[in-house]
């Protein structure tokens, strides 16, 4: 099985800071990574796709980066409708999803 | 609009079955270019994904939970089920259907998730 580490678990951070998430893989997955965003009592909404393509439709200020086993979640400048947890997801062999990041305002 | 809606019962018994379906509506369950999935929540705890199945009835399921889960469809009711045995506590959670898009490979449209509680 292939695991996913995501770090932070949790942040605090001040409107319009820049917020970098990070996912690892336990084995090469090559691209095969997606991000999403839940809010509360929300279903997950999909942002990034093959770990750096933007969803249509998704603010710019979101971007993802990274191949292999590591990869990067960006919220350029945080806004105050970005409070929600994320996700990454693997899809290489079956689907795993990251241990999640809450991203809280300071 | 595609929707995707779960039913099922809120409450189960320790060591029965969870059975929830999830209704497809505003788009067809019979296409190549999807398949469909459930997935899970605890309260409070992050997502894992239970298993997928294909509108010609091709499943694919996590390891962890394969001994103890089925999920089938039914292309007559634009619907797919979800079968989960020898329920325990740990299977308390938010289950919810979501459609995994293909080639692009992501889950684009979730149903709003219902809450199954195991407890006697």
């Amino acid at each position: 099985d292939i695991q996913m580490t995501q770090s932070p678990s949790s942040l605090s951070a001040s409107v319009g800071d820049r917020v970098t998430i990070t996912c690892q893989a336990s084995q090469d997955i090559s691209n095969y990574l997606n991000w999403y965003q839940q809010k509360p009592g929300k279903a997950p909404k999909l942002l990034i796709y093959d770990a750096s393509n933007l969803e249509t439709g998704v603010p710019s200020r979101f971007s993802g980066s990274g191949s292999g086993t590591d990869f990067t979640f960006t919220i350029s400048s945080l806004q105050p409708e970005d409070i929600a947890t994320y996700y990454c997801q693997q899809y290489d062999n079956q689907l795993t999803f990251g241990g999640g990041t809450k991203v809280e305002i300071k | 609009q595609l929707q995707l809606q779960e039913s099922g019962p809120g409450l189960v018994k320790p060591s029965e079955t969870l059975s929830l379906t999830c209704t497809v509506s505003g788009g067809s369950i019979s296409s190549s270019s999807y398949y469909w999935g459930w997935i899970r929540q605890p309260p409070g705890k992050g997502l894992e994904w239970i298993g997928s199945i294909y509108y010609s009835g091709s499943t694919y399921y996590n390891p962890s939970l394969k001994s103890r889960v089925t999920i089938s469809v039914d292309t007559s009711k634009n619907q797919f089920s979800l079968k989960l045995s020898s329920v325990t506590a740990a299977d308390t959670a938010v289950y919810y259907c979501a459609r995994w898009l293909l080639p692009k490979n992501y889950f684009d449209y979730w149903g709003q998730g219902t809450l199954v509680t195991v407890s006697s």
